[in-house]
């Protein structure tokens, strides 16, 4: 399948601080969709991106698709304790066989107070 | 409450006992898939089924079957369970295929094989 590349890998950082991560790939994606799994937990769905150029918030969450199709990053504002957790970016073509949809290896975000 | 059911959460077995893990969805969607997570390997793709009776392989089948008799639910079988089957997996279901449906994720069920 199709890899993409998710960086950071882990984050060790301040609670109040800002976050930003990226995902890239060799090849183009229809969809950029940004999942969270929180300890125990199955991921979520935090935002989807189905444009290129589109920057999409929710909350404190802001992503963008970039315009080559090939990346997306994920900023999270003022961290707080509860945004601990594996952020997982995944692309989505709709073309080709099996289901489309191609996972990053997670970025661990870890705050300390 | 819309969701995704694993069943067990958790599980310690050993080499060659054929196991079943359950999943169902009350969400009446078409789409339906398995994924194993493995860590510094994310999440890849086992099975996935587009409707009832229409099952494929997806990234890393090998070892794993599925069947899909009906629409909410969507068991993973291991026939011969080996210790590389040792992993996190998750049952997935969206409305279809399509690129704008919300992919749901159960709470996964944590294999130990022995």
């Amino acid at each position: 399948g199709q890899q993409l590349n998710q960086s950071p890998q882990s984050m060790f950082i301040q609670e109040g601080e800002d976050v930003s991560m990226n995902c890239t790939s060799s090849s183009i994606f229809n969809t950029w969709l940004w999942y969270k799994q929180d300890p125990g937990e199955g991921p979520v769905l935090l935002i989807a991106l189905y444009k290129a150029g589109e920057l999409t918030s929710n909350g404190r969450l802001t992503a963008q698709f970039g315009i080559t199709r090939k990346d997306s990053f994920l900023n999270i504002s003022a961290s707080i304790p509860s945004d601990v957790g594996i952020y997982f970016c995944a692309g989505q073509y709709s073309g080709g066989g099996a289901d489309g949809l191609t996972f990053g290896k997670g970025t661990h975000l870890i705050i300390q107070p | 409450e819309a969701q995704v059911t694993q069943n067990p959460r958790y599980l310690i077995t050993v080499t060659g006992k054929k196991l079943t893990v359950t999943c169902s969805q009350n969400m009446n969607h078409e789409y339906m898939s398995w994924y194993r997570q493995d860590p510094g390997l994310g999440l890849r793709q086992i099975y996935y089924s587009m409707n009832v009776e229409v099952t494929d392989k997806g990234d890393v089948p090998e070892g794993y079957k599925v069947s899909r008799k009906e629409k909410r639910n969507f068991p993973l079988i291991l026939e011969s369970p080996s210790p590389n089957q040792t992993s996190l997996y998750f049952c997935a279901s969206r409305l279809s295929w399509g690129v704008t449906d919300t992919q749901y994720f159960g709470p996964g069920t944590r294999l130990t094989v022995l």
